[in-house]
C-alpha cells in the first residue's frame, strides 16, 4: 500500500462541515483511496473509497485531486457521535490494509 | 456492506489459559478474514489472513504456534490465543474482505474482542 500522511487531530463544531485532508502522493495506478474510522473501543467503520472521480455516499463525501496526490474526506454537518480516529488507506485489490495512526476528529459543541 | 460478528467482546482470564475468539459473517461467504491486534493507544496491526480451507498466513513477528487461526468454513473463522500470558492482553479485531477476484471492495469489522489476562 501506498504510504498516506495525515495531520494528527483537529476538531471542528457541532453542525460545521469536517474536512479531513490526507496526502497519499506516491498513490500507483492501481490503488484506491478507502477512508475508514474508529470509534472509541469498537471495530473500524467503513466510511467510503474511489479511485479518481468524486464520490458521496449517505455518510461523507471524498474529493481526489485530479492527479490523486491528496484527498479530503468531508463531513457535511459533523455531530459529537463523529468524535473518532478517521483512517485514510490506499489500497490495492486484494491487498492487506495498512493501518497508520489517523486523524483523531474532535466534534464540539 | 458484510455484517460481520465477534464473539466474546471481552473477556478476563488467568494467565496460561487458552482463549478462543469468534468472527462470523452474517451475511456473506467470506474465502478470506483477517485479524488484527491492537493496543492502547496505537492503530491496529494485522496479524494474520485467514483463508478458508487452507493455512493462514502470518505477519512478520507473529507467532503461528500461539495465535492459532480456524477457517473452516465461509462464515466463521475462530482465533486462539494459547497459554496467554499478560502482554498478551490487547484488543482483538477480525474483518471480512468482501473483495473477489480483482474487485476492490472495503473491509468490514467486527466490533473487537478486548481481551485481558490476569
Amino acid at each position: 500500500d501506498a504510504k498516506t500522511t495525515q495531520p494528527p487531530s483537529m476538531d471542528c463544531a457541532e453542525g460545521r462541515a469536517a474536512n479531513l485532508p490526507c496526502n497519499h502522493s506516491t498513490i500507483s495506478g492501481n490503488e484506491y483511496v478507502y477512508w475508514y474510522r474508529q470509534i472509541h473501543s469498537q471495530g473500524p467503520q467503513y466510511i467510503i473509497h474511489g479511485l479518481k472521480n468524486n464520490e458521496t455516499n449517505e455518510m461523507a463525501s471524498l474529493i481526489i485531486t485530479e492527479d490523486r496526490k491528496s484527498s479530503t474526506l468531508i463531513l457535511p454537518h459533523a455531530t459529537l457521535r463523529d468524535t473518532a480516529v478517521y483512517y485514510c488507506i490506499a489500497h490495492g485489490a486484494n491487498s492487506k490494509l495498512t493501518f497508520g495512526k489517523g486523524i483523531t476528529l474532535s466534534v464540539r459543541p | 456492506g458484510a455484517v460481520v460478528s465477534q464473539h466474546p467482546s471481552w473477556v478476563i482470564c488467568k494467565s496460561g489459559t487458552s482463549v478462543k475468539i469468534e468472527c462470523r459473517s452474517l451475511d456473506f461467504q467470506a474465502t478470506t478474514m483477517f485479524w488484527y491486534r491492537q493496543f492502547p493507544k496505537q492503530s491496529l496491526m494485522l496479524m494474520a489472513t485467514s483463508n478458508e480451507g487452507s493455512k493462514a498466513t502470518y505477519e512478520q513477528g507473529v507467532e503461528k504456534d500461539k495465535f492459532l487461526i480456524n477457517h473452516a468454513s465461509l462464515t466463521l473463522s475462530t482465533l486462539t490465543v494459547t497459554s496467554a500470558h499478560p502482554e498478551d492482553s490487547s484488543f482483538y479485531i477480525c474483518s471480512v474482505s468482501g473483495s473477489t477476484g480483482n474487485s476492490n471492495q472495503p473491509q468490514h469489522f467486527g466490533d473487537g474482542t478486548r481481551l485481558s489476562i490476569l
